[in-house]
């Protein structure tokens, strides 16, 4: 099956720095991406969607100057976390679709994100 | 506002019993609904998805049925086994993903 990387899967940083998340569909092209941010015990919440050449879409109650996101090409997406708080500590996953396919979502495997 | 639900929130059970977990969602104009396993520290893995025009979808022991009108699917899983102990998610895709808060299903040896 299709395969999307996600990297680092782990991070710690010191509060004010920035953090990259990297996103790579491996065998296929993904035109839209989606980021999602998981707190302990909650449901997944959808961050944005990137989408290729274009800007993100930002839900909601989502900063869109703090979480960059950046989908340079078909199979990458990156969502930088800048100036990291504590309260950023979180799990991030993101998920891509299939150009090709039938809209399932392939996920990648999460970054665990520790704000000291 | 398109909310999805899944309960039970939790369940357990011992291992060769039959199981049903229940995703429901505000919102009929779906596009899809996918069935997510997510084992802790891990990424999620697809396990079914249904479009909107289908009814149900099988995989091994899952089974997964929609019923658009009625806002309801529920996954079920024959003669579980303790390495289906995992939380199971729900999502429907509006065009975006909105996803349940999940069933922790633990099945005992």
């Amino acid at each position: 099956g299709a395969v999307v990387s996600q990297h680092p899967s782990w991070v710690i940083c010191k509060s004010g720095t920035s953090v990259k998340i990297e996103c790579r569909s491996l065998d296929f092209q993904a035109t839209t991406m989606f980021w999602y941010r998981q707190f302990p015990k909650q449901s997944l919440m959808l961050m944005a969607t990137s989408n290729e050449g274009s800007k993100a879409t930002y839900e909601q109650g989502v900063e869109k100057d703090k979480f960059l996101i950046n989908h340079a090409s078909l199979t990458l997406s990156t969502l930088t976390v800048t100036s990291a708080h504590p309260e950023d500590s979180s799990f991030y996953i993101c998920s891509a679709r299939d150009a090709q396919g039938d809209e399932k979502l392939f996920f990648g495997s999460g970054t665990q994100l520790s704000v000291l | 506002k398109q909310e999805v639900t899944q309960i039970p929130a939790a369940l357990s059970v011992p291992e060769g019993e039959n199981l049903v977990l229940n995703c429901s969602f505000t919102d009929s104009a779906i596009y899809n609904l996918q069935w997510f396993r997510q084992d802790p520290g891990k990424g999620l893995t697809s396990l079914l998805l249904i479009q909107s025009s289908q009814r149900e979808q099988t995989s091994g022991r899952l089974n997964a049925s929609l019923d658009k009108s009625s806002g309801r699917s529920t996954l079920y899983i024959a003669a579980s086994q303790p390495g289906d102990s995992a939380t199971y998610l729900c999502a429907v895709f509006y065009g975006d993903m909105r996803f349940g808060a999940g069933t922790r299903l633990t099945v005992k040896p």
